[in-house]
């Protein structure tokens, strides 16, 4: 199986745009979720979710959006974007309730926005 | 709230052991401690988890004092591909156990 697939792996975006970051996972994992890293940083959670359904905030949600329509698949979307939203994207996915909740990371998506 | 405390750099020799420590000194009874590592500007990769005794696996070793307030994790022969930033998290359970990572320890192994 592929894992965790994120695209695109680039981007660069103008402020004030949207767009959609995607990420997919055949582990059949309830968990996912959305980090951001910004240069030396360590990974800040964005939103997060426990299954189809089901989305709930991190430490930084704002800015963006998250739905989770399939266990597979789970979006970030950027409303408007601004500077401060430059980052690398790490989307993850873990199986839900059981230890040892081992987290599995996707490549990461390289956002600038100018 | 990383809930963890690194030393933000070391350097290990090219087969020694090399001892990444953290402090973990509000860590809950039922907690784990877990490490991860992110290899350049890859996405980060699970070494290793333990919640009292200390664990081995092939990867490295995690011993956990018996306090639960610190740990430390072990590389036993360091090569240049364990060059990384490990990061050692406790998962939060007061937020529907989400991971939050700190800005974790970064590793050179010199040849």
């Amino acid at each position: 199986n592929a894992g965790v697939t994120q695209t695109p792996k680039f981007q660069v975006l103008k402020t004030g745009q949207s767009m959609t970051l995607q990420c997919a996972q055949d582990m059949n994992h309830e968990y996912m979720s959305w980090y951001r890293q910004d240069p030396g940083m360590g990974l800040r959670l964005i939103h997060y979710s426990v299954g189809a359904g089901i989305t709930d905030q991190g430490e930084v949600p704002n800015g963006y959006n998250v739905s989770r329509s399939t266990t597979e698949d789970f979006p970030l979307r950027l409303l408007s974007a601004a500077p401060s939203q430059t980052s690398v994207y790490f989307c993850a996915s873990r199986i839900q309730g059981k230890y040892p909740y081992e987290q599995y990371f996707g490549p990461g998506t390289r956002l600038t926005v100018t | 709230d990383a809930k963890t405390t690194q030393p933000p750099s070391m350097d290990c020799a090219e087969g020694r052991a090399a001892n990444l420590p953290c402090n973990h000194s509000t860590i809950s009874g039922n907690e784990y401690v877990y490490w991860y590592r992110q290899i350049h500007s890859q996405g980060p990769q699970y070494i290793i988890h333990g919640l009292k005794n200390n664990e081995t696996n092939e990867m490295a070793s995690l011993i956990i004092t018996e306090d639960r307030k610190s740990s430390t994790l072990i590389l036993p022969h360091a090569t240049l591909r364990d060059t990384a930033v490990y990061y050692c998290i406790v998962r939060v359970t007061n937020t529907g156990n989400q991971f939050y990572f700190g800005t974790g320890t970064s590793l050179t192994v010199i040849p």
